[in-house]
């Protein structure tokens, strides 16, 4: 099955830098990332996805790029803004291919100093 | 998308006791999900509600525990059966209108005593 590793773990950056999230996958078949944030007390909200016949989408300052080689992807927020602080987690499909089920890496918290 | 909707939002529960936590879609959908996530940690898969049939469990969960319904395309239930403590959680629902995208519901904050 899917192994989704995440890092980094926490992450501090102030107000207007850009902030960096990385993700490694195991299964080769796995063709659908999508990336969530979560406010406290809230349920992750979908910001963007990506699909493998793609290597980079972009939507206004959060950008996510894929490496199908590497296994690996990552998420991109330029100009960060307070409210940019929160946690966030990849996913990757769950036995890889085409499945609904997600299987989640273990979060980033971000926090953006203002 | 689709907008979901979970009940209770929180509860807090004596050990022994079971809670209903109640989903549902503004939309009929394809697929349903159930997911646990532990305090400060990330999501784990509890089971696949299917319309009209059983659950599909992860490894590690099981019926009698987490029994789930899900009558129509947009309604699904799950039952935390005999609590304990360790059943203290943040229980989240999803649902996939299509063949991937998934949105997640608010989250019922569950504290056992």
């Amino acid at each position: 099955g899917e192994n989704v590793e995440q890092h980094p773990s926490t992450l501090s950056v102030q107000e207007g830098d850009s902030a960096v999230i990385k993700c490694t996958y195991s299964d080769s078949a796995s063709n659908y990332f999508p990336w969530y944030k979560q406010e406290l007390g809230k349920g992750p909200q979908l910001i963007i996805d990506i699909r493998s016949n793609v290597g980079e989408k972009k939507d206004q300052r959060i950008a996510v790029t894929l490496n199908k080689t590497a296994k690996h992807f990552s998420l991109h927020i330029t100009e960060t803004q307070p409210e940019d602080s929160a946690v966030y987690f990849c996913a990757a499909p769950h036995g890889g291919g085409a499945t609904n089920k997600l299987i989640f890496g273990t979060g980033t918290l971000l926090a953006v100093q203002p | 998308s689709a907008v979901i909707s979970q009940k209770p939002s929180r509860d807090i529960c004596q050990r022994g006791t079971s809670l209903t936590i109640q989903c549902q879609v503004d939309s009929q959908v394809t697929m349903m999900f159930w997911y646990r996530q532990q305090p400060g940690q990330s999501l784990t898969l509890i089971a696949t509600a299917n319309q009209g049939s059983e659950a599909t469990y992860e490894s590690g969960f099981v019926i009698d525990k987490f029994p789930i319904s899900r009558p129509n395309l947009t309604f699904s239930t799950l039952t935390v059966s005999n609590m304990s403590p360790e059943d203290s959680s943040i229980y989240l629902c999803s649902a996939a209108p299509g063949q991937e995208t998934q949105y997640f519901g608010p989250g019922t904050r569950l504290l056992v005593l």
